[in-house]
């Protein structure tokens, strides 16, 4: 079966570092995303890695390795904003999306 | 990208009764999308919208529970039939929208968030 595996629930400090974890089985790879939900909201796009490699957009970057089934999310000088759950999606090689459960990502002062 | 306006945002229902909701896009899209979000899941596809055909329905989940409309390229609604408190969730509608060119992102509703007493 598919399978996307990341971390129920993270704790961080506000100004630190966080990095999230995705680790993914799927038939084919045809692109990996990670979406931002505050609670309540709806799934904001994050950012698409289809290349292996580091994406950079401001305070988040995102990392891919195809061979390992392996992505990160990286967010720098946290703010309290950022507390949401992210998710990790794969899209197969028929073009379906595989989601991850969601991280739970919780900021404290 | 494409601003989605889905409706009601949350309702509470008796069980047994039938709930529709409507996804509004502001711009045409060829597919629109019916996800399911239970409470610490992951987003569930349930059917996908297509104007002019009959929605195109995942494992698990069959018209006569969810029946779709699709009336035309900016205009959906899913209603969810004959209700239980399992079918107590969120809703979201969503439509593929660019860039970064051929990621084809999607873009969500704020949901619909059903409780079923």
């Amino acid at each position: 079966g598919q399978n996307i595996d990341q971390p129920t629930e993270m704790t961080a400090t506000e100004g630190a570092i966080v990095q999230i974890n995705c680790t993914y089985q799927t038939s084919g790879f045809n692109g990996l995303f990670w979406y931002q939900q505050h609670a309540g909201e709806a799934p904001t796009f994050l950012s698409y890695n289809v290349l292996d490699g580091l994406e950079e957009k401001g305070r988040f970057s995102s990392f891919l390795s195809r061979s390992k089934g392996y992505s990160y999310l990286l967010l720098k000088e946290l703010q309290m904003k950022d507390s949401a759950s992210y998710l990790c999606a794969v899209r197969d090689s028929n073009y379906q999306l595989i989601w991850g459960a969601g991280t739970k990502l919780i900021i404290k002062p | 990208s494409a601003v989605i306006s889905q409706k009601p945002s949350r309702d509470i229902c008796q069980r047994g009764t039938s709930l529709t909701i409507q996804c509004q896009v502001d711009s045409q899209v060829t597919m629109m999308f019916w996800y399911r979000q239970q409470p610490g899941q992951s987003l569930t596809l349930i059917a996908t919208a297509n104007q002019g055909s009959e929605a195109t329905y995942e494992s698990g989940f069959v018209i006569d529970k969810f029946p779709i409309s699709r009336p035309n390229l900016t205009f959906s609604t899913l209603t969810v039939s004959n209700m239980s408190p399992e079918d107590s969730s969120i809703y979201l509608c969503s439509v593929v929208t660019g860039p970064p060119s051929g990621a084809n992102v999607l873009t969500f509703g704020a949901g619909s968030r059903l409780t079923v007493l």
